[in-house]
Formats: structure tokens, C-alpha cells, sequence
């Protein structure tokens, strides 16, 4: 079974720009969530989609928005780009089922902000 | 969620076993252990989860005192590879939310 992908890999913006990023889950899984890892916050919730419905947010400014389509896949966009917004940025998704917090992540979308 | 607190590095040489305990003073009843191991440029993998006693898979084994109080994380006979960063976390079902809290996690190295 394919594992989460995220697309793209890399990503170079300027400062004041907008940026989508892309997720895809596990074939199967309902539940996608993003996070932000920096080297200073660490690894930070964002937001947690379900059935196409934003389920959980973490505290992040309102120019961090997602959303989640009818076959599970999500996106993420970040408006006017700030340099602090400069992480990798990762997708999670898992089943929802049971009591488990195993989620699967993807490899990450690391974006540059100059 | 409950906080945790982990040491902030440890050191390990190949083929011993690394125990990597974990403090969360405040879980609640209904929490549950969990544990992600995170390679660098990587997204964190899901390692092991328990409530309680012990739990044992492929990869390592979680032990959990009767007062839940800690955890220790029990990697056999580590590898070079195994060196990563640990991430300890404790979080409720009941809400269903998959919302993962993680603190600064243990920074492992395995010396040939």
C-alpha cells in the first residue's frame, strides 16, 4: 500500500507570496493532519480534516487555512508569506478507527520563504 | 494533553539495549502512551502505543508502571540506524481528535 505523498518537495517563496501545498493519504484513511516542524518551535499542530470538515486547529494566524476534498486528499495554503513561515511542513493521515494515534506522516514539503 | 518530560539527548553503542524514559505526572485516565520516532528531514513513524503494563511489537517494547505515572521506551540491541530523535506522547481518545502533541523529544545516538 502507497504511504502518504506530499507534493511538492521543495518550495522557494518571497516574502508577501501564497503557497499551496498537497497531501495525499493513505488509500483508506479519512483523517489528514498538518503540522509545522521548525528547528525552534519543533513540531506544531495545524489543523486535522475529516470527512471534508476541519475537525481540530491548533493556534496558528489565520493565513494557515486547509482543506480536504471528497477522495481524501487535502491541501494547505499559507497567504502572504512571512519569513518565519520558512519549516517543513508535514502531512499525517490515519483510519480514525479504534483508539489509536498511529498516524502515518508523508516525507514533509520543505518551503523557503527569502 | 498531559505534558511530558524526556531527557534531551542520550548516547548508545551498537547491540545494547536503550531505555528512554518518559515523565507525565498529570495523565489522565482515559490517556494513552505513545511514541514516534523521527529520522531528520523525515515525518515522524509511529513506533508503539500502550495504557498500561507492558506492550511489546517487531520494534521495541513500552513498559508502563501501575501508577502511569512514566513510561520507558526499550530498544533492543540498537543499531546504527536506530539513532533518531524520540517523541513521547500522551493524549486522550475521547474526543477522537487526531491532533498530536509533541514536546522536544530524545535525541539518540548509536556509536559503531
Amino acid at each position: 500500500k502507497a504511504g502518504v505523498t506530499q507534493t511538492p518537495r521543495y518550495l522557494i517563496k518571497t516574502r508577501g507570496q501564497q503557497v499551496t501545498l498537497s497531501c495525499s493519504p493513505i488509500s483508506g484513511h479519512r483523517s489528514v493532519s498538518w503540522y509545522q516542524q521548525t528547528p525552534g518551535q519543533g513540531l506544531q499542530f495545524l489543523f486535522e480534516y475529516f470527512s471534508e470538515t476541519q475537525r481540530n486547529k491548533g493556534n496558528f494566524p489565520g493565513r494557515f487555512s486547509g482543506r480536504q476534498f471528497s477522495n481524501s486528499r487535502s491541501e494547505m495554503n499559507v497567504s502572504t508569506l512571512e519569513l518565519g513561515d520558512s519549516a517543513l511542513y508535514l502531512c499525517a493521515s490515519s483510519l480514525n478507527t479504534g483508539l489509536s494515534y498511529e498516524q502515518y506522516f508523508g516525507p514533509g514539503t520543505r518551503l523557503t520563504v527569502t | 494533553l498531559a505534558k511530558t518530560t524526556q531527557p534531551i539527548s542520550m548516547d548508545s553503542y551498537e547491540g545494547q539495549e536503550v531505555n528512554i524514559t518518559c515523565s507525565h505526572n498529570n495523565i489522565a485516565t482515559n490517556d494513552y502512551i505513545t511514541w514516534y520516532q523521527q529520522f531528520p528531514s523525515q515525518g515522524p513513524r509511529f513506533i508503539i502505543q500502550g495504557y498500561k503494563t507492558k506492550v511489546t511489537n517487531e520494534v521495541a517494547s513500552l513498559f508502563i508502571p501501575a501508577d502511569r505515572k512514566s513510561s520507558t521506551l526499550s530498544l533492543p540491541r540498537v543499531s546504527l540506524s536506530d539513532t533518531a530523535v524520540y517523541y513521547c506522547l500522551v493524549g486522550g481518545m475521547d474526543t477522537g481528535r487526531r491532533a498530536l502533541t509533541f514536546g522536544s523529544g530524545t535525541r539518540l545516538q548509536v556509536q559503531p
